[in-house]
């Protein structure tokens, strides 16, 4: 049990599927992150919620749309992805850093997402 | 923006023997340094991590050395069993909004 728990662990949708990836955290975290693992590539970053307030979006297509509903819990929805949206999507949590200092991160097992 | 190498990106040691996976970063803000574990089918676990003020932190078999001078750290395990057999990701931050710059991982295989 790593204290970050990710649904579903496995996942496939078509192209025209709209679906959606859930996080749970039960560390007392107050930040939550979303990332992207592909093969042979670093961890992407793609959302930061710091206090449920989004505090970064890197770039990220909007067919992925987060929601932080509150400190504990975190969605991705999914829309009219591509089959190269294919990963394994991360969750991970911390304690809100201060000024210049990072908290560690505690991950989740991922889901992994197959878009067909 | 910072850029985190790792080298090299697979490794294979016999059991009992040590290991050592080094890792370069380009920011010289960056002071926080941390390593992970992933096993097959689960996330990326903390296994140990330093930050700028020190030169060494060790706990138990393994151990991270930084030189901020050439910039780069390594990961040192000693007496390697099989279960440490994973991947193993370098990251760095400057600690700007908590960004974490990860390598792109290296495979460790311990032989028995």
């Amino acid at each position: 049990e790593t204290g970050v728990t990710q649904t579903p662990r496995h996942l496939v949708m078509g192209m025209t599927n709209k679906k959606s990836l859930k996080c749970e955290q039960h560390l007392g975290h107050n930040a939550m992150y979303w990332y992207k693992q592909s093969a042979k590539k670093p961890l992407e970053l793609m959302f930061v919620y710091s206090l449920e307030e989004r505090v970064e979006n890197n770039s990220v297509p909007s067919r992925f749309s987060p929601e932080c509903p509150n400190s504990s819990h975190l969605f991705l929805h999914l829309h009219t992805l591509q089959p190269e949206d294919s990963a394994l999507y991360l969750c991970a949590s911390s304690l809100t850093p201060g000024q210049g200092f990072v908290s560690p991160l505690h991950f989740g097992n991922g889901t992994r997402l197959t878009v067909t | 923006g910072e850029n985190v190498e790792q080298h090299p990106s697979t490794l294979s040691v016999q059991e009992g023997d040590s290991a050592v996976i080094k890792c370069t970063y380009s920011d010289s803000a960056s002071n926080y340094f941390p390593w992970y574990k992933q096993e097959l089918g689960k996330g990326p676990q903390l296994i140990i991590d330093i930050r700028s003020n020190v030169g060494e932190k060790k706990d138990q078999r393994i151990a991270v050395t930084l030189n901020k001078t050439a910039k780069h750290f390594s990961l040192h395990i000693t007496e390697t069993q099989p279960e440490d057999s994973a991947v193993y990701f370098c990251a760095a931050s400057t600690g700007a909004n908590s960004k974490l710059t990860f390598g792109k991982g290296i495979t460790l295989s311990v032989r028995p």
